[in-house]
């Protein structure tokens, strides 16, 4: 089954020690993308990647890294989360405009609960 | 910039009404696509609809339709006879041509009651 898979589902952690969120995907896809949905704020982009080692800022890259050694996996880190990272998380993936010229619609994972407190 | 707006925070509508679901967006591209997105309470985003603006036809699919008007720079959605199931945050996306990111409006509640 072609799937996006994230772990953890669920995670509550303290302020400034380092997690990862794990993002894997089966589907061959070249493009993987971590988002952050917020109440009144939708989904904003993070940070992501085109290829393997090749990853890029999104729109709130603050207080995150990326990693892509390899095409199925794009963990995010949070090295030192704060209360202002708590946050429902996903990761997506799609096919790479380089592969289908055009945009390919992006599938999300099941989503990251995160509270720091 | 590119921007969505979704102006309507929260729906609520009894079973078997039509509801519409508002979708408004900015963008300088003269191509582009747009995405419709269901998150349900039990949270993963399920994918709807991916519409690009060389196409203005409408589309239905079951009770759900879509208006794209490139004039009002509007792609509401529309489920026809709604159900409980139906019950769920939308969202209303928008994404270049050539790329992969996406931008995100604010998402609109929908409570379809019983």
């Amino acid at each position: 089954e072609a799937q996006v898979t994230q772990n953890p589902r669920y995670l509550i952690t303290v302020t400034g020690k380092k997690l990862t969120v794990t993002c894997s995907q089966n589907m061959n896809h070249e493009y993987m993308s971590w988002y952050r949905q917020d109440p009144g704020l939708g989904l904003r982009q993070i940070y992501y990647s085109m290829n393997v080692e090749v990853t890029d800022k999104g729109d709130v890259p603050e207080g995150y890294k990326v990693s892509r050694k390899e095409k199925r996996n794009f963990p995010l880190i949070l090295e030192s989360p704060s209360p202002n990272q708590t946050s429902l998380y996903f990761c997506a993936s799609s096919l790479s405009r380089l592969a289908g010229g055009t945009q390919e619609t992006q599938y999300f994972g099941p989503g990251t609960r995160l509270l720091v407190l | 910039a590119q921007k969505v707006t979704q102006a309507q925070t929260e729906i609520s509508v009894v079973e078997k009404e039509d509801v519409t679901l508002d979708c408004v967006y900015e963008t300088r591209d003269t191509t582009y696509y747009l995405f419709w997105y269901k998150q349900p309470p039990s949270g993963e985003l399920v994918f709807l609809i991916r519409r690009n603006s060389f196409d203005e036809q409408n589309e239905i699919s079951g009770r759900y339709s879509w208006n794209f008007q490139k004039s009002t720079s509007s792609f509401n959605f529309t489920i026809t006879a709604s159900q409980v199931v139906d019950s769920a945050v939308y969202f209303c996306a928008l994404g270049p041509l050539y790329g992969n990111k996406l931008v995100f409006g604010a998402g609109t509640i929908l409570r379809v009651k019983s």
